[in-house]
């Protein structure tokens, strides 16, 4: 069974629009990690958050705003006023237990905002 | 020179070539991993390597060959590729056993194509 589902394959917006990508995670453990990074057309995938499951509490930095619900195995993330360089491809992941040798990425949410 | 390196960033080959993609981190962690991404497919973990020593291999066809002569230096070697090994190959580092940070540290990737 796929341990990180990120349903949208892709996502288009015009610039100046709130837009919300969606995480839902699979796993057993009591405790683990979950991430979310950005892979913009260079290629490298950069880190943007890290949450750990004992942590409920939401974030938000900038316009980047996370929503991390254990009732819902949910970590959503949310771009307000989105920006043209907001374009990437957007990676939700899973570790379990600390051990980032076992990290299960989604497929990922490819989002377009046009100006 | 911080964070991940990976060398070249593009790389066009023969099926009947044989060629290297070098990885190198900065970063002082002690676990690497091979990625490949292809297209409309999730990441693939390829190799781990934890203190030099491979500890994972998932089923990766013989023409890919992995190398680690130190904890800073990855490579993965390559020959007789076939034309749907074409993919982006991603690089990544973390320190393994530390529950904090960032999980993955990745590099730009390398761009395959075997023709």
């Amino acid at each position: 069974a796929q341990k990180v589902t990120q349903a949208q394959t892709e996502i288009s917006v015009v610039e100046k629009e709130d837009v919300t990508l969606d995480c839902v995670y699979e796993t057993r453990d009591t405790t683990y990690y979950l991430f979310w990074y950005k892979q913009p057309p260079s290629g490298e995938l950069v880190f943007l958050i890290r949450r750990n499951s004992f942590d409920e509490q939401n974030e938000i930095s900038g316009r980047y705003s996370w929503n991390f619900q254990k009732s819902t195995s949910s970590f959503n993330f949310t771009i307000t006023a989105s920006q043209v360089v907001d374009s990437a491809v957007y990676f939700c992941a899973l570790s379990e237990a600390g051990y980032f040798n076992k990290f299960y990425f989604g497929s990922g949410t490819k989002l377009n905002v046009k100006p | 020179e911080t964070g991940v390196t990976q060398t070249p960033r593009h790389l066009v080959m023969g099926m009947t070539n044989k060629k290297s993609l070098k990885c190198e981190q900065h970063l002082g962690h002690n676990a690497m991993y091979w990625y490949k991404q292809s297209a409309k497919k999730p990441l693939e973990l390829m190799f781990v390597y934890n203190f030099k020593e491979q500890t994972e291999n998932n089923s990766v066809p013989s023409r890919f060959s992995p190398e680690c002569p130190n904890s800073s230096h990855l490579f993965l070697h390559l020959h007789t590729l076939q034309p749907e090994d074409s993919a982006l190959y991603l690089c990544a580092s973390s320190q393994e056993g530390r529950t904090g940070g960032s999980g993955y540290t990745f590099g730009s990737g390398t761009r395959l194509t075997v023709v």
